[in-house]
């Protein structure tokens, strides 16, 4: 299979602090992930394509000081949002793609984190 | 530009019935990818299907079937004699032939109730 877990699934913090959130390929290693952001009853909506060993591609109007994503090994890719507040409630989920020939480049996701800031 | 349209936003079946979800999309790309994923009450984002623009055969698997027709620009996604573990979020999606890590596309998804 293609397994990604996404830790962790739901945290509530004050306004102002930091949160990491990590998203992990159990079975198979990804050089791309990526990390989209899904208000209640909408579409997702593609936040930044990360890639191992190098910085993240972020879309348009994504604040990238924000949404810190580091993606530092070929399993594991985290995304911090900073100073969060209010605004930044959401529910966050991550995807995965297997490298190599015969993948079919299928995004895998994860069950994604519930963030609730007070 | 690519756009995927899901123009049903909530379907409502009791069980054992037939449910099509519609899909249609728009893309300028010769090479393209259309997805199916389901998205249970829990959140995740289940893989359903992919087929790539040169694959026009139909496919069914289980009770789940689809149908590809790049006249109309469409994916539609069947489901036969529906269960109520069906009920989820159903979104349609589209990647370019830009490469493998290229963007998703997602519809906007549509609700899926089955009633018992």
């Amino acid at each position: 299979g293609a397994v990604v877990s996404q830790h962790p699934s739901r945290v509530i913090c004050k306004s102002g602090t930091s949160v990491k959130i990590e998203c992990r390929s159990l079975d198979f290693q990804a050089t791309t992930m990526f990390w989209y952001r899904q208000f209640p009853k909408q579409s997702l909506m593609l936040m930044a394509t990360s890639n191992e060993g190098s910085k993240a591609t972020y879309e348009q109007g994504v604040e990238k000081d924000k949404f810190l994503i580091n993606h530092a090994s070929l399993t594991l890719s985290t995304l911090t949002v900073t100073s969060a507040h209010p605004e930044d409630s959401s529910f966050y989920i991550c995807s995965a793609t297997r490298d190599g020939k015969g993948a079919k480049n299928i995004q895998y996701f994860g069950a994604g984190t519930r963030l609730s800031v007070l | 530009a690519q756009k995927v349209t899901q123009a049903q936003t909530e379907i409502s079946v009791v069980e054992k019935e037939d449910v099509t979800l519609d899909c249609v999309y728009e893309t300028r790309d010769t090479t393209y990818y259309l997805f199916w994923y389901k998205q249970p009450p829990s959140g995740e984002l289940v893989f359903l299907i992919r087929r790539n623009s040169f694959d026009e055969q139909n496919e069914i698997s289980g009770r789940y079937s689809w149908n590809f027709q790049k006249s109309t620009s469409s994916f539609n996604f069947t489901i036969t004699a529906s269960q109520v573990v069906d009920s989820a979020v159903y979104f349609c999606a589209l990647r370019g032939e830009a490469g493998a890590n290229s963007k998703l596309t997602f519809g906007k998804g549509i609700t899926l109730s089955v009633r018992p």
